[in-house]
């Protein structure tokens, strides 16, 4: 089946450092390829996806440009703040209609210290 | 955003007793899953629900667990019997549409089997 690998964490920087959490997956689909956000006590939120090869992502900072020849979606942030502190997920979309689903990397925790 | 319930958002039970995890997904969504979460791992797919029917399910998807959504109601997992591997936070997302389209995830049941 499908699969998602990301960066093992957890990545600790300081205030204003760049980020870059890598990701990369295995199908034999055209998926959709998704980051999503889970901070402490809560649910994963999307980040954004991007649904087609060769095209950009990005939300708040973050981007993501889906590789299809390399098979990534690397995460990236210029300047990280205390409030990006979460664990992030890449994660694709797997399957048709009714079957379709998601399937995670293993989270990346992510620390930012003033 | 749009917002999925989760009730309860923790219970403590005893081992091979029943446990029933509620959820109110976002109203027009017709597309339900349930994923969990063992404490700091990766989200795990369980199953996904359309059409009154489960479409597919994992391997962590065992026989004591069952999942429904009566006339439009709570999309439910129980579990029957519990056991103490099934310790996790259960989280449920809905989605508009299947295949690339967005999960929006509740912020999820702590179950704990004692």
């Amino acid at each position: 089946g499908d699969s998602v690998t990301q960066t093992e964490g957890p990545v600790t920087l300081s205030e204003g450092t760049s980020l870059t959490v890598n990701c990369s997956y295995e199908t034999k689909q055209y998926p959709t390829l998704f980051w999503y956000v889970q901070y402490p006590g809560e649910g994963p939120q999307l980040l954004f996806k991007v649904p087609k090869a060769n095209e950009k992502g990005s939300s708040r900072g973050f981007e993501a440009t889906y590789n299809k020849e390399a098979t990534s979606f690397h995460l990236q942030k210029a300047s990280v703040q205390e409030s990006d502190s979460a664990v992030y997920y890449c994660a694709l979309s797997e399957g048709q209609g009714g079957s379709a689903k998601l399937i995670f990397g293993e989270g990346t925790k992510l620390t930012v210290s003033s | 955003g749009p917002k999925v319930l989760q009730i309860p958002s923790h219970q403590i039970i005893d081992m091979g007793q029943m446990v029933t995890l509620n959820c109110d997904p976002v109203s027009n969504h017709l597309y339900f899953y349930w994923y969990k979460q063992i404490l700091g791992q990766q989200m795990e797919f369980l199953v996904n629900f359309y059409n009154g029917k489960v479409m597919e399910k994992s391997k962590l998807f065992k026989d004591q667990f069952s999942v429904e959504r009566p006339d439009g109601s709570y999309f439910t997992l129980k579990i029957q019997p519990t056991a103490l591997e099934d310790s996790a936070v259960y989280f449920c997302a809905s989605s508009l549409e299947g295949a690339g389209n967005t999960l929006y995830f509740g912020e999820g049941s702590r179950l704990i089997v004692v």
